[in-house]
């Protein structure tokens, strides 16, 4: 059973660097047996993927925010990393880490979840 | 971007009653479709992947079908836990992409 926890900071000023970890337990992020991924979810509304690094360091962004994205891991502390530049009021929401599965590329282990806030 | 349409955006529905939720994508995913279940202030919930393979540990009155652009997720015996919103998502190609999610409350 992977445990995966989201930390970071819970309010960001508008035009500042969102960044949050996630800490994997149970299970090593240099296995190779998942993708690790970032999901946002605005207040009421529907979930978004953001993006996802594997073991290597390959990333994957979803091109809405690519120019703005940067996921990143470290290994030797089995935690990855996200970090979201030039924030707005947009970038509110509640930021989960999750493992992806190659295959069909789902997500079946998912972190608590953290509320950001964008605000000044 | 691959675009994931759900429908109904809400039904309502007794206990014991079976419900159906479709999910449409714009284009082809083949079979790369999986179902969430998320409940409020908690993360989703994996229940079914590759369109009708049920995750291990989820109640079989959860099944999955479909294949190309249409899908669907069906509840037989609705239970009152499984009151919650359902999120299609496709796995086909990146960005991966959700539904708008359908709601399922209680009539």
């Amino acid at each position: 059973q992977v445990q995966l926890q989201e930390s970071g900071p819970g309010l960001v000023k508008p035009s500042q660097t969102l960044s949050l970890t996630c800490s994997v337990s149970d299970a090593s992020i240099s296995s190779g047996a998942y993708y690790w991924s970032w999901i946002r979810q605005h207040p009421g509304k529907g979930l978004e993927w953001l993006g996802y690094i594997d073991y290597s360091g390959s990333t994957n962004y979803n091109p809405s925010l690519r120019s703005r994205l940067n996921i990143s891991v470290d290994t030797s502390k089995n935690q990855f990393s996200l970090k979201l530049t030039s924030v707005t009021p947009a970038d509110t929401a509640v930021y989960y880490c999750a493992t992806t599965y190659s295959g069909y590329s789902f997500s079946d282990y998912w972190g608590q979840g953290t509320l950001v806030t964008v605000s000044s | 971007d691959i675009q994931m349409t759900q429908s109904p955006s809400s039904l309502s529905a007794s206990v014991g009653d079976t419900v159906t939720i479709t999910c449409r994508a714009s284009q082809s995913i083949v079979k790369y479709l999986n179902w969430y279940q998320q409940k409020p202030g908690k993360a989703p919930k994996l229940l079914i992947f590759g369109a009708s393979s049920l995750q291990s540990g989820v109640p079989s009155r959860f099944s999955g079908s479909g294949s190309g652009t249409d899908f669907s997720l069906s509840i037989s015996s609705l239970q009152p836990e499984d009151f919650a919103t359902y999120y299609c998502q496709q796995g086909y190609i990146t960005p991966l992409t959700f539904g708008g999610g359908t709601r399922v409350e209680i009539k």
